[in-house]
């Protein structure tokens, strides 16, 4: 099984819709993050918590909410899913301490929105 | 603000080796990330340079200039698996790896 899981792995929904992607990981980290990556581009960062009390925003949150509800998930919500929001969604964990430059990724969402 | 810039693609042969390079601004620094994704897959960690200087992992091997601003990922003996995006990463935030990507270096190894 993953260390890093994520779920849907592929969403076709609606403008107007909410959507939630959900996370969970296995491998006892405590910080989690929330990319996105549109075709050809790199990864932006769009929420990251470094623990179940701590949510951040981080280069894109518009339109976009999260919940960590426990350690081990991480969850992504669209409240009105608009086009643009097209994309490949990734989950990652970090280690808990030190710079090790390591995040560990999901295999993706995803998600089209029509 | 943070930015980086890596060459958007790279072709080379089997065999042969290849840089990419990286150049970042930034407001705090602390490690550049270097990062493989294959078409549809997930990013996966390569290497890591938190000080000056050249990392070695087999045959990928990273480079840190701080005072330039600058990285770059080396792979030798290409092979064809080796055709994928690379993606350098900058952390800059020492308590909790607070990491920004680069827009993506796609190579492409020929036979």
């Amino acid at each position: 099984d993953a260390d890093v899981t994520q779920t849907p792995r592929n969403r076709i929904t609606k403008t107007g819709k909410r959507i939630m992607l959900e996370c969970s990981q296995t491998k006892g980290h405590d910080r989690m993050y929330w990319y996105r990556q549109d075709p050809g581009l790199g990864l932006q960062l769009i929420y990251y918590s470094f623990d179940v009390k701590d949510i951040n925003k981080g280069e894109i949150s518009d339109g976009y909410s999260v919940s960590r509800q426990a350690q081990a998930k991480f969850s992504l919500s669209l409240e009105s899913a608009i086009p643009n929001q097209t994309a490949l969604y990734f989950c990652a964990t970090g280690a808990n301490s030190g710079n090790t430059g390591e995040l560990f990724f999901g295999e993706g969402s995803r998600l089209t929105v029509l | 603000g943070q930015s980086l810039e890596q060459p958007s693609e790279v072709t080379a042969v089997e065999g042969a080796i290849v840089q990419i390079n990286c150049t970042y601004q930034t407001s705090g620094f602390y490690g550049l990330s270097w990062y493989q994704q294959h078409d549809g897959g997930a990013p996966t960690f390569l290497s890591y340079n938190g000080l000056d200087g050249l990392e070695e992992t087999g045959r990928f091997s990273s480079f840190l200039s701080r005072s330039d601003s600058y990285g770059y990922l080396l792979l030798q003996e290409l092979q064809m698996k080796d055709s994928a995006s690379y993606f350098c990463a900058v952390t800059f935030d020492n308590y909790g790896q607070n990491f920004v990507f680069g827009p993506g270096t796609r190579l492409s190894v020929l036979p």
